[in-house]
């Protein structure tokens, strides 16, 4: 089964400043595919950014990008230019790109990032 | 506007008793997943359904049933026999497709059992 750690429960940064949130996985397969949600403190979950495990270009959206390092089964998020809306659970999420019955995700206990003014 | 609702947001409900929570969407995805979220344990999959009248078992799913009788629409309940209840759970969708793999979350509802 796979397994997602995220090694940071807490992280903070202060505004304008960068700063990275790691992420390791374990899997035996080749296809599959990586995803950083967000969570802000309304619960909803929103989508941040996504890989997919075939490319080998980091992903990037705006502030946020990804170091995809596919040998080490890492996937961390840069967050450059922090505001006070990046505050959030940040997770972390695993799909296989096997199909059938696996296109469920599997997550990361979270890290909680806080942004200082 | 598509998206999924959750309703209600905050459900009380005394020991023993089954609750069912429901969860809507108008994306017209084939797939639907149900979450449950704990403090400092994610999200971990409770059940999840890739069409009509089809269900698996998550991770989870001990406690807990589920049916899928339209397309739109993914109701959970959460019975008796589940032995930690409160928890925050979460409603999702995807289209069920290869190439695509992003799933939409509802905005959740917290359930607290006493």
């Amino acid at each position: 089964a796979q397994t997602v750690t995220q090694s940071q429960p807490e992280m903070s940064v202060q505004e304008a400043e960068t700063v990275t949130l790691s992420c390791t996985y374990d899997t035996s397969e080749s296809d599959y595919y990586l995803f950083w949600y967000k969570q802000p403190p309304s619960r909803q979950m929103i989508l941040v950014i996504r890989q997919e495990a075939y490319k080998q270009q980091n992903a990037t959206e705006n502030r946020f990008s990804v170091n995809f390092q596919k040998a080490a089964k890492s996937f961390s998020l840069k967050i450059s230019d922090s505001q006070l809306g990046d505050a959030a659970m940040y997770f972390c999420a695993y799909r296989s790109g096997s199909g059938g019955s696996n296109y469920k995700l599997t997550f990361g206990k979270g890290t909680l990032l806080t942004v200082n003014p | 506007d598509g998206g999924i609702t959750q309703s209600p947001k905050y459900l009380f409900r005394k020991e023993g008793q089954n609750v069912t929570l429901s969860c809507e969407q108008n994306l017209n995805h084939d797939a639907m997943y149900w979450y449950r979220q704990d403090p400092g344990q994610g999200l971990r999959l409770i059940y999840y359904s890739q069409i009509v009248n089809d269900f698996q078992k998550g991770d989870i799913a001990e406690g807990y049933s589920v049916s899928r009788e339209k397309k739109e629409s993914f109701p959970l309940t959460v019975t008796s026999a589940q032995k930690n209840p409160t928890a925050f759970y979460l409603c999702a969708s995807s289209i069920f497709v290869v190439s695509s793999y992003e799933q939409y979350f509802g905005p959740g509802t917290r359930l607290t059992v006493t």
